[in-house]
Protein backbone atom coordinates (compact mmCIF):
# COMPACT_ATOMS: atom_id res chain seq x y z
CA UNK A 1 0.00 0.00 0.00
CA UNK A 2 1.25 3.78 -0.87
CA UNK A 3 2.57 5.65 2.30
CA UNK A 4 0.97 9.20 3.40
CA UNK A 5 2.77 11.52 1.10
CA UNK A 6 3.62 14.78 2.20
CA UNK A 7 5.16 18.02 0.17
CA UNK A 8 7.25 19.95 0.26
CA UNK A 9 9.86 18.09 2.21
CA UNK A 10 11.34 21.43 2.49
CA UNK A 11 10.78 24.57 2.83
CA UNK A 12 12.90 27.70 4.56
CA UNK A 13 10.76 31.25 4.57
CA UNK A 14 11.35 34.55 6.48
CA UNK A 15 9.39 35.43 9.46
CA UNK A 16 5.93 36.87 9.21
CA UNK A 17 5.52 35.02 5.67
CA UNK A 18 2.86 32.58 5.05
CA UNK A 19 3.51 28.62 4.15
CA UNK A 20 1.19 25.49 3.62
CA UNK A 21 1.97 21.98 3.53
CA UNK A 22 -0.03 19.21 1.86
CA UNK A 23 -0.60 15.43 3.18
CA UNK A 24 -2.47 12.62 1.26
CA UNK A 25 -2.53 10.44 3.63
CA UNK A 26 -3.25 6.01 3.33
CA UNK A 27 -6.36 5.40 1.28
CA UNK A 28 -9.01 4.65 3.34
CA UNK A 29 -7.44 6.38 6.51
CA UNK A 30 -10.23 8.04 8.38
CA UNK A 31 -8.20 9.77 10.64
CA UNK A 32 -5.56 11.98 9.84
CA UNK A 33 -2.95 14.22 12.39
CA UNK A 34 -0.94 16.52 12.04
CA UNK A 35 2.12 17.03 14.88
CA UNK A 36 4.50 19.70 14.85
CA UNK A 37 8.37 18.06 15.81
CA UNK A 38 11.10 20.78 17.60
CA UNK A 39 14.54 19.45 17.31
CA UNK A 40 15.21 17.23 19.92
CA UNK A 41 11.31 16.81 20.75
CA UNK A 42 8.84 14.65 20.68
CA UNK A 43 6.25 15.02 18.00
CA UNK A 44 3.17 17.44 19.51
CA UNK A 45 -0.48 17.10 18.19
CA UNK A 46 -1.50 20.17 16.26
CA UNK A 47 -4.87 18.86 14.81
CA UNK A 48 -6.78 15.86 14.43
CA UNK A 49 -9.21 15.25 12.06
CA UNK A 50 -12.61 12.40 11.43
CA UNK A 51 -13.00 11.96 7.94
CA UNK A 52 -13.36 15.91 7.05
CA UNK A 53 -14.17 17.33 10.70
CA UNK A 54 -12.13 18.18 13.37
CA UNK A 55 -11.95 16.17 16.62
CA UNK A 56 -9.07 18.10 18.50
CA UNK A 57 -7.18 21.20 17.90
CA UNK A 58 -6.53 22.64 21.12
CA UNK A 59 -3.14 22.73 20.43
CA UNK A 60 -3.22 24.78 17.62
CA UNK A 61 -2.25 28.53 17.16
CA UNK A 62 -5.34 29.86 16.08
CA UNK A 63 -4.38 33.10 15.76
CA UNK A 64 -1.42 31.64 13.05
CA UNK A 65 -2.01 28.27 12.44
CA UNK A 66 -4.94 26.80 10.29
CA UNK A 67 -5.38 23.36 9.00
CA UNK A 68 -8.60 21.65 6.70
CA UNK A 69 -9.23 18.60 4.53
CA UNK A 70 -11.41 18.77 2.22
CA UNK A 71 -14.09 16.02 1.22
CA UNK A 72 -12.36 13.76 3.75
CA UNK A 73 -8.99 12.81 2.50
CA UNK A 74 -6.16 15.49 1.41
CA UNK A 75 -5.30 17.86 3.70
CA UNK A 76 -3.80 21.48 4.06
CA UNK A 77 -1.72 22.92 7.12
CA UNK A 78 -1.32 26.66 6.87
CA UNK A 79 0.86 29.29 8.84
CA UNK A 80 0.29 32.94 8.34
CA UNK A 81 2.30 34.70 9.33
CA UNK A 82 4.95 32.89 10.39
CA UNK A 83 7.71 33.21 13.63
CA UNK A 84 10.76 32.02 14.06
CA UNK A 85 9.86 29.38 16.68
CA UNK A 86 7.46 27.66 13.88
CA UNK A 87 11.09 26.01 12.82
CA UNK A 88 10.29 22.28 13.06
CA UNK A 89 9.34 19.30 11.03
CA UNK A 90 5.17 18.96 10.47
CA UNK A 91 4.91 15.81 10.53
CA UNK A 92 1.25 14.20 8.62
CA UNK A 93 -0.02 10.65 9.61
CA UNK A 94 -3.23 8.68 9.46
CA UNK A 95 -4.63 5.51 10.87
CA UNK A 96 -7.50 2.95 10.14
CA UNK A 97 -7.21 2.19 14.08
CA UNK A 98 -3.68 1.74 15.25
CA UNK A 99 -0.41 2.29 15.08
CA UNK A 100 0.03 5.47 12.93
CA UNK A 101 1.35 5.56 9.79
CA UNK A 102 3.70 8.74 9.53
CA UNK A 103 4.87 10.68 5.90
CA UNK A 104 8.14 11.54 5.92
CA UNK A 105 7.62 14.85 7.18
CA UNK A 106 8.02 19.00 5.50
CA UNK A 107 11.15 20.52 7.62
CA UNK A 108 10.56 24.55 8.09
CA UNK A 109 12.99 26.69 8.34
CA UNK A 110 12.19 29.89 9.73
CA UNK A 111 14.29 32.62 9.57
CA UNK B 1 -3.87 15.64 31.63
CA UNK B 2 -2.20 12.69 29.29
CA UNK B 3 1.66 12.85 30.00
CA UNK B 4 4.58 10.38 28.57
CA UNK B 5 8.01 10.33 30.09
CA UNK B 6 10.94 8.35 29.07
CA UNK B 7 14.36 7.86 30.45
CA UNK B 8 16.78 8.18 29.82
CA UNK B 9 16.83 11.00 27.29
CA UNK B 10 20.08 9.71 26.17
CA UNK B 11 22.03 7.07 26.11
CA UNK B 12 24.99 5.53 24.46
CA UNK B 13 26.42 1.87 24.81
CA UNK B 14 28.55 -0.10 23.81
CA UNK B 15 27.78 -2.95 21.20
CA UNK B 16 26.80 -6.63 22.83
CA UNK B 17 25.77 -4.69 25.70
CA UNK B 18 22.31 -5.02 27.25
CA UNK B 19 20.24 -1.94 28.34
CA UNK B 20 16.53 -1.15 28.99
CA UNK B 21 14.62 2.66 28.00
CA UNK B 22 11.80 3.05 30.31
CA UNK B 23 8.11 4.67 29.61
CA UNK B 24 6.01 6.20 32.02
CA UNK B 25 2.51 7.33 31.58
CA UNK B 26 0.61 9.64 33.77
CA UNK B 27 -3.19 7.93 33.20
CA UNK B 28 -4.97 5.04 32.02
CA UNK B 29 -4.56 4.64 28.59
CA UNK B 30 -5.53 2.15 25.53
CA UNK B 31 -2.76 1.07 23.79
CA UNK B 32 1.06 1.71 24.00
CA UNK B 33 3.32 2.38 21.09
CA UNK B 34 7.16 2.11 20.23
CA UNK B 35 8.34 3.95 17.32
CA UNK B 36 11.62 4.27 15.90
CA UNK B 37 13.17 7.78 14.25
CA UNK B 38 15.88 7.70 12.39
CA UNK B 39 18.09 11.07 11.63
CA UNK B 40 16.22 13.38 9.23
CA UNK B 41 13.60 10.46 8.54
CA UNK B 42 9.71 10.03 10.08
CA UNK B 43 8.82 7.04 12.78
CA UNK B 44 8.31 3.95 11.71
CA UNK B 45 6.32 1.97 14.12
CA UNK B 46 7.98 -0.86 15.95
CA UNK B 47 5.82 -2.51 18.69
CA UNK B 48 1.64 -1.98 19.67
CA UNK B 49 1.24 -3.38 22.96
CA UNK B 50 -2.45 -3.90 24.27
CA UNK B 51 -2.89 -5.47 27.56
CA UNK B 52 -1.57 -5.70 31.23
CA UNK B 53 1.79 -8.26 30.62
CA UNK B 54 2.15 -8.14 26.60
CA UNK B 55 5.39 -8.62 25.36
CA UNK B 56 6.26 -8.33 22.27
CA UNK B 57 9.72 -9.29 20.56
CA UNK B 58 11.44 -8.16 17.20
CA UNK B 59 14.93 -9.04 16.23
CA UNK B 60 16.89 -7.57 19.76
CA UNK B 61 14.17 -5.96 20.63
CA UNK B 62 11.90 -6.51 23.49
CA UNK B 63 9.28 -4.54 24.41
CA UNK B 64 6.59 -5.09 27.87
CA UNK B 65 3.66 -3.37 29.30
CA UNK B 66 2.44 -3.16 32.88
CA UNK B 67 -0.36 -0.63 32.98
CA UNK B 68 -1.13 -1.26 36.35
CA UNK B 69 2.46 0.66 37.16
CA UNK B 70 1.90 2.38 34.08
CA UNK B 71 5.10 1.85 32.59
CA UNK B 72 6.64 0.26 29.45
CA UNK B 73 9.96 -1.08 28.91
CA UNK B 74 12.31 -1.21 25.35
CA UNK B 75 14.51 -3.76 25.87
CA UNK B 76 17.92 -4.26 23.81
CA UNK B 77 19.88 -7.35 24.05
CA UNK B 78 23.55 -7.35 22.38
CA UNK B 79 23.25 -4.02 20.91
CA UNK B 80 24.69 -3.16 17.75
CA UNK B 81 25.49 -0.51 15.53
CA UNK B 82 22.40 -0.29 13.18
CA UNK B 83 19.87 0.36 16.65
CA UNK B 84 21.40 3.45 16.92
CA UNK B 85 18.36 6.07 16.13
CA UNK B 86 15.89 7.80 18.56
CA UNK B 87 13.14 5.35 20.03
CA UNK B 88 9.24 7.18 21.09
CA UNK B 89 7.16 5.42 23.26
CA UNK B 90 3.28 6.64 22.71
CA UNK B 91 -0.06 5.89 24.90
CA UNK B 92 -3.27 6.35 22.81
CA UNK B 93 -6.88 6.81 24.55
CA UNK B 94 -10.41 6.82 22.85
CA UNK B 95 -12.08 10.19 22.69
CA UNK B 96 -15.48 11.00 20.69
CA UNK B 97 -14.98 7.37 18.84
CA UNK B 98 -11.14 8.74 17.83
CA UNK B 99 -7.61 7.74 19.41
CA UNK B 100 -5.28 10.48 20.10
CA UNK B 101 -1.79 9.90 20.66
CA UNK B 102 0.18 11.32 22.69
CA UNK B 103 4.41 10.59 22.44
CA UNK B 104 7.05 10.98 24.63
CA UNK B 105 10.36 13.07 24.99
CA UNK B 106 12.44 10.22 23.33
CA UNK B 107 15.20 8.29 23.65
CA UNK B 108 18.27 9.07 21.57
CA UNK B 109 20.25 6.44 21.20
CA UNK B 110 23.76 5.59 19.89
CA UNK B 111 25.67 2.43 19.81
CA UNK B 112 29.48 2.32 19.59
CA UNK B 113 31.13 0.18 17.57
Amino acid sequence: EAGVAQSPRYKIIEKRQSVAFWCNPISGHATLYWYQQILGQGPKLLIQFQNNGVVDDSQLPKDRFSAERLKGVDSTLKIQPAKLEDSAVYLCASSSDSPLHFGNGTRLTVT
Amino acid sequence: ELKVEQNPLFLSMQEGKNYTIYCNYSTTSDRLYWYRQDPGKSLESLFVLLSNGAVKQEGRLMASLDTKARLSTLHITAAVHDLSATYFCAVDRSTSGTYKYIFGTGTRLKVLA
